[in-house]
């Protein structure tokens, strides 16, 4: 069945070092990915998006790399904050145009000053 | 602020009772979704709404329904509440033609 995990539940860095989050997903159909930060109390928040026909897409400060060899999709966060420090969700369209979305179980993220 | 309001934030009842939870999306968004967030499910899809209509079915429980009204809000209805349905409950919206989903800021169901 669909389903969208991630390798690391937890990840502590030191503040001004890079992050790599990761994510393998199963469903070779889903043509959209998602990354979401949600910080404690709050709902997830749109960090970066990336469509199947593409392998890297930039944002301010994070980046997100898809390969679709080994079902695998990456988040990496540059010069990493304190403010950085949440929980962090993959996810996956698998429903088309219906924009039905497969959540991953989360990484917590902990940047240490 | 993602302009996704939810209502109410903290919502404590019983087992076996009826609960409403609703949403109002961001202006101009036509699509509403909810989700369920426990600690050992993570974030799962319930159900989609497209401008009154039901759009996409995910993993709800025949107890639970819910319905879009004309001017857009929604409301998630659980019926016979059991211990299990304790969870986060997330809507979110989002625009014509757009897969980004916007959160409400949730609501927190306690079922005792």
């Amino acid at each position: 069945g669909e389903s969208v995990g991630l390798h690391l539940p937890t990840l502590s860095v030191q503040e001004g070092d890079n992050s790599i989050i990761n994510c393998a997903y199963s469903n070779s159909a889903s043509d959209y990915f998602i990354w979401y930060k949600q910080e404690s109390g709050k709902g997830p928040q749109f960090i970066i998006d990336i469509r199947s026909n593409m392998d890297k897409r930039q944002g301010q400060r994070v980046t997100v790399l898809l390969n679709k060899t080994v079902k695998h999709l990456s988040l990496q966060i540059a010069a990493t904050q304190p403010g950085d420090s949440a929980v962090y969700f993959c996810a996956e369209n698998s429903g088309g145009s219906n924009y039905k979305l497969t959540f991953g179980k989360g990484t917590l993220l902990t940047v240490n000053p | 602020d993602s302009g996704v309001t939810q209502t109410p934030k903290h919502l404590i009842t019983a087992t076996g009772q009826r609960v409403t939870l609703r949403c109002s999306p961001r202006s101009g968004d036509l699509s509403v979704y909810w989700y369920q967030q426990s600690l050992d499910q993570g974030l799962q899809f319930l159900i989609q709404y497209y401008n009154g209509e039901e759009r996409a079915k995910g993993n709800i429980l025949e107890r639970f329904s819910a319905q879009q009204f004309p001017d857009l809000h929604s409301e998630l209805n659980l019926s016979s509440l059991e211990l299990g349905d304790s969870a986060l409950y997330f809507c979110a919206s989002s625009g014509p033609g757009s897969v980004e989903q916007f959160f409400g800021p949730g609501t927190r169901l306690t079922v005792l």
